[in-house]
Parts: C-alpha cells; sequence; structure tokens
C-alpha cells in the first residue's frame, strides 16, 4: 500500500517550453501533496504544499507563477514549470499524506521522482 | 532558522556490521521524526518513524533512538547488507507542519 506514481520520470525540454509532471497516490487518497525538488548530492528541498480543491502553499523564495500546482483530486496533483530555463533542471518529487492516517501519522510517502532537463 | 543536520555525510562500512547514522534537531516543538532512504535516480522510501513521547522504536533489522535532551536522533541497522548502500535523510516535523529533512548520510557497503 501506499504506493505514489510520478510521471514522467525523465523529460528533456528545450528552454522557455513547459513541462507538466504529475503525481498520483495509486491505492489511497491524499489530503495533502508535497512538492520537492533535490540538486545533486544535496537534500530535499520542499518548493509547495498543495490540499485538494485549494491554493497550493508555496516555500519563501519560490514563484508561485512559474511553478504552478494544481490539486484537482485526493489522487493527482500536477506540477508545471512554465517557461522552463536550464536552471530549472533537477530532480522533482512529489510526496502525498494519506487521508486516513492524517490523524495519526504524517508520514509522506514518496514519488519515484522526474528528472527534468532543461537544454 | 531550525534546521536538521547530520554529523557524518558519509558512512563506509564493513558488510556485516551494524551501522549508525547520525542525526541533529534543532526544533525542540518537532514531534514526529522520520527515517528515509534513497537510492540513486529514485525517490525516498519510508524507513521507521517514532514520536516525541518515545525513545526507542524497533523495525526489522533497524531501530531509531530519540534522545531529546540532546535533540539527537540515530538510526541503527543490524547486520549491515549490500543493498543497504544508500543515502540516509532523517525528517522531523511538528504536528505535521515544517516538514525538514536533514541534508544526508550516504551509506557504503563494502564487501
Amino acid at each position: 500500500g501506499a504506493v505514489v506514481s510520478q510521471h514522467p520520470s525523465r523529460v528533456i525540454c528545450k528552454s522557455g517550453t513547459s513541462v507538466k509532471i504529475e503525481c498520483r497516490s495509486l491505492d489511497f487518497q491524499a489530503t495533502t501533496m508535497f512538492w520537492y525538488r533535490q540538486f545533486p548530492k544535496q537534500s530535499l528541498m520542499l518548493m509547495a504544499t498543495s490540499n485538494e480543491g485549494s491554493k497550493a502553499t508555496y516555500e519563501q523564495g519560490v514563484e508561485k507563477d512559474k511553478f504552478l500546482i494544481n490539486h484537482a483530486s485526493l489522487t493527482l496533483s500536477t506540477l508545471t514549470v512554465t517557461s522552463a530555463h536550464p536552471e530549472d533542471s533537477s530532480f522533482y518529487i512529489c510526496s502525498a499524506r494519506d487521508r486516513r492516517l492524517h490523524l495519526v501519522r504524517e508520514t509522506q510517502y514518496f514519488g519515484p521522482g522526474t528528472r527534468l532537463l532543461v537544454l | 532558522g531550525e534546521s536538521v543536520g547530520l554529523h557524518l555525510p558519509t558512512l563506509s562500512v564493513q558488510e556485516g556490521d551494524n551501522s549508525i547514522i547520525n542525526c541533529a534537531y534543532s526544533n525542540s516543538a518537532s514531534d514526529y521524526f522520520i527515517w528515509y532512504k534513497q537510492e540513486s535516480g529514485k525517490g525516498p522510501q519510508f524507513i521507521i518513524d517514532i514520536r516525541s513521547n518515545m525513545d526507542k522504536r524497533q523495525g526489522q533489522r533497524v531501530t531509531v533512538l530519540l534522545n531529546k535532551t540532546v535533540k539527537h536522533l540515530s538510526l541503527q541497522i543490524a547486520a549491515t547488507q549490500p543493498g543497504d548502500s544508500a543515502v540516509y535523510f532523517c525528517a522531523e516535523t511538528n504536528y505535521g507542519q515544517n516538514f525538514v529533512f536533514g541534508p544526508g548520510t550516504r551509506l557504503s557497503v563494502l564487501p
């Protein structure tokens, strides 16, 4: 149980284009989903927190107009990197918190990550 | 700001030996701690967690110890195997808010 998928796993795009990354909770409903980015040999940095049906909460320094997050259902959240540039190249990881456990356990279950390379 | 850090960025252990990975946290209000394992090119995988009202929790081959007095968390892996090679992150949270990851420790298991 508690499986989270991401699609695509890898994407290469040209500078200036937009890229959409999907995050799905496969066997549970997620009250909250999180988006992280991770640079090589570094820890995970939280970008934003999204709750189903409401606007995402962005961490300080993360441009909400550049990183659009949509959490349309309890099993799907999307991150769109708009007008991507080479400095946006990174490993993007989503996580989800099981709705059934949100009062008991705050554990986040992570997706496999999406590696974005902007040329 | 408050942060979670690790004493050892890299750790090499002999196969079969026990591993101990340490983590220091600074937010005394944190009430829930988690250890994750991340293999290269993959997302973090949940290993074990512990609440602040406990000081020890055991799983299969893994044990987490929490010392609130000195704000220290450790992950012990018994009989370390080659498949344990990965980067290990500790994370802390305060009632589900402010989920903060430590910088990570790379564990290398030597044959």
